[in-house]
C-alpha cells in the first residue's frame, strides 16, 4: 500500500503570511494527488486535483505542484478563512490514502 | 445540483452490525468509482473502502478488510457499506464520496459503545 507522509503536522502563520504544506509518497503516484480544507465539522473541500489543477471556485492563492513522489500545497497570502486542516489524498491506486492532515492555526 | 445524502448511522455495540447508505443524484452514478470515507472524533480522515463503477472491483483499507462490505445498486443510485464485528475504533463520522472530486456526503456519525 502507498503511504503518505504529509508536513508539518500543525503550522502557525499570520494573515498575509505564505504556507507550504508538503506530502511524500512511499512509491511514485504520477499527478494522481488532490489537496483538501477541512473545517470542523465540515466535509472536506477540494481545492487542488492532479497535484496542480486548481478546483473551480477555489481562490488563487492556493496552488498545488509536484509529481511522483513529492508534492507541495502553497498558500500565498494567508486570509482569515484558511485557517483550517488540509489533507493529501493519492489517488494512484487503491487503497486510496489521506497523509495525517495539516492545521493550519492563527499566530 | 449534485447530492449525496448518507443513512444508517448510530449507536452499535461491540460486536454488532451496522449497514449505512448513500443516496446519489446530480450525476451518472454507475460511471463512477465511489468511496468511503472515515472521520475518528478528532483524528485525521481515513479511506475505509472504495468500489468500480460496474461494482466488479472492490477495495478495502487494511483495518476494516474482512470485517466490511462495500456495494452499490445503479438501479437505486446508491451506494452501501455492510459493517460487521464492530469495534470501538470503527467509532466515526462516515462519509461517502466520489474521489477524488469535490462530492461529498455530509457525513453519519457511527458510535460502537456498550
Amino acid at each position: 500500500d502507498i503511504q503518505m507522509t504529509q508536513s508539518p503536522s500543525s503550522v502557525s502563520a499570520s494573515v498575509g503570511d505564505r504556507v507550504t504544506i508538503t506530502c511524500r509518497a512511499s512509491e511514485d503516484i504520477g499527478s494522481w494527488l488532490a489537496w483538501y480544507q477541512q473545517r470542523p465539522g465540515k466535509a472536506p473541500n477540494l481545492l487542488i486535483y492532479t497535484a496542480s489543477s486548481l478546483q473551480s471556485g477555489v481562490p488563487s492563492r492556493f496552488s498545488g505542484s509536484g509529481s511522483g513522489t513529492d508534492f507541495t500545497l502553497t498558500i500565498s497570502s494567508l486570509q482569515p478563512e484558511d485557517f483550517a486542516t488540509y489533507y493529501c489524498l493519492q489517488a494512484n491506486s487503491f487503497p486510496y490514502t489521506f497523509g495525517q492532515g495539516t492545521k493550519l492555526e492563527i499566530k | 445540483e449534485v447530492q449525496l445524502v448518507e443513512s444508517g448511522g448510530g449507536l452499535v455495540q461491540p460486536g454488532g452490525s451496522l449497514r449505512l447508505s448513500c443516496v446519489v443524484s446530480g450525476f451518472t452514478f454507475s460511471s463512477f468509482a465511489m468511496s468511503w470515507v472515515r472521520q475518528a472524533p478528532g483524528k485525521g480522515l481515513e479511506w475505509v473502502s472504495g468500489i468500480s463503477g460496474g461494482g466488479i472491483g472492490t477495495y478495502y483499507a487494511d483495518s476494516v478488510k474482512g470485517r466490511f462490505t462495500i456495494s452499490r445498486d445503479n438501479s437505486k443510485n446508491t451506494l452501501y457499506l455492510q459493517m460487521s464485528s464492530l469495534r470501538a475504533e470503527d467509532t466515526a463520522v462516515y462519509f461517502c464520496a466520489r474521489i477524488p472530486s469535490k462530492y461529498w456526503g455530509q457525513g453519519t456519525l457511527v458510535t460502537v459503545s456498550s
